[in-house]
């Protein structure tokens, strides 16, 4: 059965810093996903990764995947107050089923 | 841009009542899912939909539960005889059939509390 974990869960800090959330997965998976999620509201696609090596970047956020540590990091560059919400991993199993981490509930102070 | 679109937002039953929840996946899509998110928690797949059967489903998704696909447009969630611990916000999704690239597009939610 496919883990997903997520740390930290809760991350507060101040605007202008740097930050970085991890996610790690128990079994082999081709596809990982990062979601943003604001209080009370759906889920919003930020970032696909498809293989070994493969990092993103959209604005302040840039993810990486290392499959073979079954690794991903969402790295938020001089954060800003409007970043605040919940980021979720996302890995595939089996063919179509996500499999989502906790979550970490990013807080960015003014 | 297409989006995935959930009707109601906002369902309060009362326990042992049957729901059935609402959603529009967009247009191209061939593959549905639905989620679900006690508050606080984290997303828990239900099942998924193709070609009018289920393709997979969790251990959640027991014989209270039954998805279908009434005509070209809609796909329902239904829960038979709701329990309080049914509460939780549900999320639709849809696919396109695409390989590896197959991004999963999620409605805006439908918040049921089972009272």
């Amino acid at each position: 059965e496919l883990k997903v974990e997520q740390n930290p869960l809760f991350l507060s800090m101040q605007e202008g810093k740097n930050y970085t959330i991890y996610c790690n997965y128990s079994t082999t998976s081709d596809r990982l996903y990062w979601y943003r999620q604001d209080p009370g509201k759906s889920l919003e696609s930020l970032f696909v990764l498809l293989s070994n090596g493969a990092v993103k970047q959209e604005g302040r956020l840039m993810a990486s995947l290392d499959t073979k540590a079954r690794l991903s990091t969402l790295h938020i560059t001089a954060a800003v107050h409007d970043l605040s919400a919940t980021y979720f991993c996302a890995v595939v199993e089996g063919a179509q089923k996500l499999v989502f981490g906790q979550g970490t509930r990013l807080t960015i102070n003014p | 841009e297409p989006e995935v679109t959930q009707t109601p937002s906002h369902q309060v039953t009362q326990m042992g009542q049957e729901v059935i929840l609402r959603c529009v996946p967009i247009s191209n899509h061939l593959y549905f899912y639905w989620y679900r998110q006690i508050l606080g928690q984290k997303v828990e797949f239900l099942v998924s939909f193709y070609n009018n059967e289920i393709s997979e489903k969790s251990e959640i998704f027991d014989d209270q539960f039954s998805v279908e696909r009434p005509d070209g447009s809609n796909f329902t969630l239904k829960i038979r005889s709701t329990k309080l611990e049914d509460s939780a916000m549900y999320f639709c999704a849809s696919s396109e059939l695409a390989g590896d690239y197959n991004e999963q597009f999620f409605g805006p939610g439908t918040r049921l509390t089972v009272l």
